[in-house]
């Protein structure tokens, strides 16, 4: 079965410490990757995608991302956070150029610690 | 571009009252979804257009909702009769064919059902 699995309902870290979201993933064909930030109130906004190359993506704000294969893992990192991180981020897996088939993961709150 | 576009963004009504919801998606996109998000459930597709035509509508709850897209342009989401368990963020997001199939949200519709 497809599905995506964001392991960490909720994560808490300092300010200026570093973060890595987990996310990992099955799926039977070449995988099309994405994180999406929800904001408070706000609707979801692309971070940044993966379908093929290298397999370090960046993406806006920060964030990059790495494809691990062998681990069926698309983790979300950032060296640094800033308070304006403090969102829900959302790990979503799908076929390219086909939007109707992406799958959502359940989602990883995260917050900033002063 | 100005994004997707739902009105209204906030909605309070009666159980037993009809919901209508609103969405303008990115002018060229021809796909358009409707997503429900709950704490419980996550977020969930509930239909979704491609050229203004349902294409799949296995998402909807019930009866109870109902989904229009009269042009390239717009489209409803209905509740009738609205009942508190309905109470939710909706979403509409568009896509493009000729893109990656990364979807473009808006900033959600919350629904409170009394």
């Amino acid at each position: 079965a497809q599905s995506v699995t964001q392991p960490d309902i909720h994560i808490t870290v300092s300010e200026g410490a570093s973060l890595e979201l987990r996310c990992n993933y099955s799926y039977g064909a070449t995988p099309y990757l994405f994180w999406y930030v929800q904001s408070p109130g706000q609707g979801l906004q692309l971070l940044l995608k993966y379908f093929s190359g290298d397999t370090l993506v960046q993406g806006i704000k920060g964030f990059e991302a790495e494809f691990k294969r062998s681990q069926s893992s698309f983790n979300l990192r950032k060296p640094s956070v800033h308070w304006s991180d403090a969102a829900e981020y959302f790990c979503a897996v799908g076929p390219y150029s086909s939007a109707s088939k992406i799958i959502f993961g359940s989602g990883t709150r995260l917050s900033i610690r002063p | 571009d100005a994004g997707v576009i739902q009105s209204p963004r906030h909605e309070v009504t009666e159980m037993g009252q009809e919901v209508t919801l609103r969405c303008k998606p990115i002018s060229g996109h021809d796909y358009l979804f409707w997503y429900r998000q709950t704490m419980m459930r996550g977020l969930e597709l509930l239909i979704y257009f491609n050229n203004n035509v349902p294409i799949d509508d296995s998402g909807m709850p019930e009866d109870r909702f109902s989904a229009k897209m009269p042009n390239a342009s717009f489209s409803t989401l209905k509740i009738q009769p609205s009942e508190p368990r309905d109470s939710a963020v909706y979403f509409c997001a568009s896509s493009a064919t000729s893109g990656s199939g990364e979807l473009f949200f808006g900033e959600g519709s919350r629904l409170t059902v009394l």
